[in-house]
């Protein structure tokens, strides 16, 4: 089945600082939703990206699915967007089950 | 709308006892995904249904999982008999169809001692 790997696995930055997530996967994708698990437990949807780019706020992703990776950027960081940051791509093709990557804990300093 | 809903948000039992976890998905959702979420083992899906009924249950560990959609607005998670190996996070999720984006419901903390 696809593999789904994140990098870095913790990042420490201060409250200012920007940030970029990578998400690799070992084959072509045509789903890709990045979450923020919050401190609370709570898996919060961030985007739904297979292709290209979006913006949220301070929040933007891109996917290239060609290259098999998407970029999770995080702008100005603030103390609340601590927690961990996951990833997840169906595991084929017409596959409905989204597998996970290890996920990549930030912690973000006053 | 109200999200996914789950109860009980936190369970503590003893081994031997039968454990229920309980769903309601997003109105108009037709799939519905349970996952568990373990520290060795992260996030992996449990079973899915479409449409009501159960579609890939290969994620279920063990008989003593069972799990069932009686209805579009319900569904349930069963451990019969519950193990301490089966602490963690279980989560329930849903979306409009099998092929979209899907939405978690807060998750239920389950703790067998």
């Amino acid at each position: 089945g696809i593999q789904v790997e994140q990098s870095p696995p913790d990042l420490i930055l201060q409250e200012g600082a920007n940030s970029t997530l990578r998400c690799n996967f070992s084959d072509s994708v045509n789903n890709l939703q990045w979450f923020h698990q919050n401190p609370w437990g709570q898996l919060i949807n961030l985007f739904y990206i297979p292709s290209g780019t979006k913006q949220n706020g301070r929040l933007s992703a891109t996917t290239v699915a060609t290259e098999r990776y998407s970029l999770l950027y995080i702008s100005s960081s603030q103390t609340t967007d601590s927690g961990v940051y996951f990833c997840a791509t169906p595991q084929g093709q017409g596959a409905q089950k989204l597998v996970f990557g290890q996920g990549t804990r930030l912690t973000i300093n006053p | 709308d109200a999200g996914v809903i789950q109860s009980p948000r936190h369970e503590v039992t003893e081994m031997g006892q039968e454990v229920t976890l309980r769903c309601k998905p997003i109105s108009g959702h037709n799939s519905l995904f349970w996952y568990r979420q373990t520290m060795m083992r992260g996030l992996e899906l449990l079973i899915y249904f479409n449409n009501n009924v159960p579609i890939d249950d290969s994620g279920m560990p063990e008989d003593r999982f069972s799990a069932k959609m009686p209805n579009a607005s319900f569904s349930t998670l069963k451990i019969q008999p519950s193990e301490p190996r089966d602490s963690a996070v279980y989560f329930c999720a849903s979306s409009i169809n099998r092929w979209n984006e899907q939405f978690f419901g807060p998750g239920t903390r389950l703790t067998v001692l």
